[in-house]
């Protein structure tokens, strides 16, 4: 089975940082999944993390650790347009992907 | 263009009467997945598939049916939906390794579907 837990709304202000954490207990951990998603929307795809250790986009970046059960998604320089839903999703080695509830962030002027 | 298209979009239907929500990707994918979205709920995955003819149920399945006839269909059906079954549907679909997911999945535009 698996176990997702991660923040249910975080506010912060344009142009500064907000770190989503997301803890997870899954059998069989193959990778997890950080998508976005505005209301009504599809998700869309930010980051697959499969090994340990920090990874790079832009403005996004996410980090695992394998052992701890622990991954984060780290937002910068915070735009208006990054307010939505960010869903973690650990996946297992036969297909199985469970969503987290999604953590809501609010950016504000 | 590489894409997931789901058909119907918006379908209002009534308590009972059978329907199929098509999906269908163009990428030579051989995981598809259902799933469903709720308020307060998040994506509830339905059932989901690693390959042709290859089926499994995911965390919610009671009152659907799936199957995977073509590589690149993967319809989820309703044969006789309930108003519990108002949501918002999504299919997605990636590529999968010997080991797993090897990147990203790619879903849908969404169905929305309501029970009357």
């Amino acid at each position: 089975g698996q176990n997702i837990d991660q923040p249910t709304e975080m506010t912060a202000t344009e142009g500064a940082i907000v770190q989503i954490n997301c803890t997870y207990q899954t059998s069989g951990f193959n990778g997890l999944f950080w998508y976005q998603q505005h209301a009504g929307e599809a998700p869309t795809f930010l980051s697959y993390n499969v090994l340990d250790g920090l990874e790079e986009k832009g403005r996004f970046s996410s980090f695992l650790s394998r052992s701890k059960g622990y991954s984060y998604l780290l937002l910068k320089e915070l735009q208006m347009k990054d307010s939505a839903s960010y869903l973690c999703a650990p996946t297992d080695s036969w297909g199985k992907l469970q969503f987290g509830a999604g953590t809501q962030v609010v950016v504000t002027p | 263009e590489a894409q997931v298209t789901q058909n119907p979009r918006y379908l209002i239907t009534v308590t009972g009467k059978k329907l199929t929500v098509t999906c269908s990707q163009n990428m030579n994918h051989e995981y598809m997945s259902w799933y469903r979205q709720d308020p307060g709920l998040g994506l509830r995955q339905i059932y989901y598939s690693m390959n042709v003819e290859v089926t499994d149920k995911g965390d919610v399945p009671e009152g659907y049916k799936v199957s995977r006839k073509e590589k690149r269909n993967f319809p989820l059906i309703l044969e006789s939906p309930s108003p519990n079954q108002t949501s918002l549907y999504f299919c997605a679909s990636s590529f999968m390794g010997a080991s797993g997911f090897t990147g990203e999945l790619f879903f849908g535009e969404g169905s929305r579907l309501t029970v009357l």
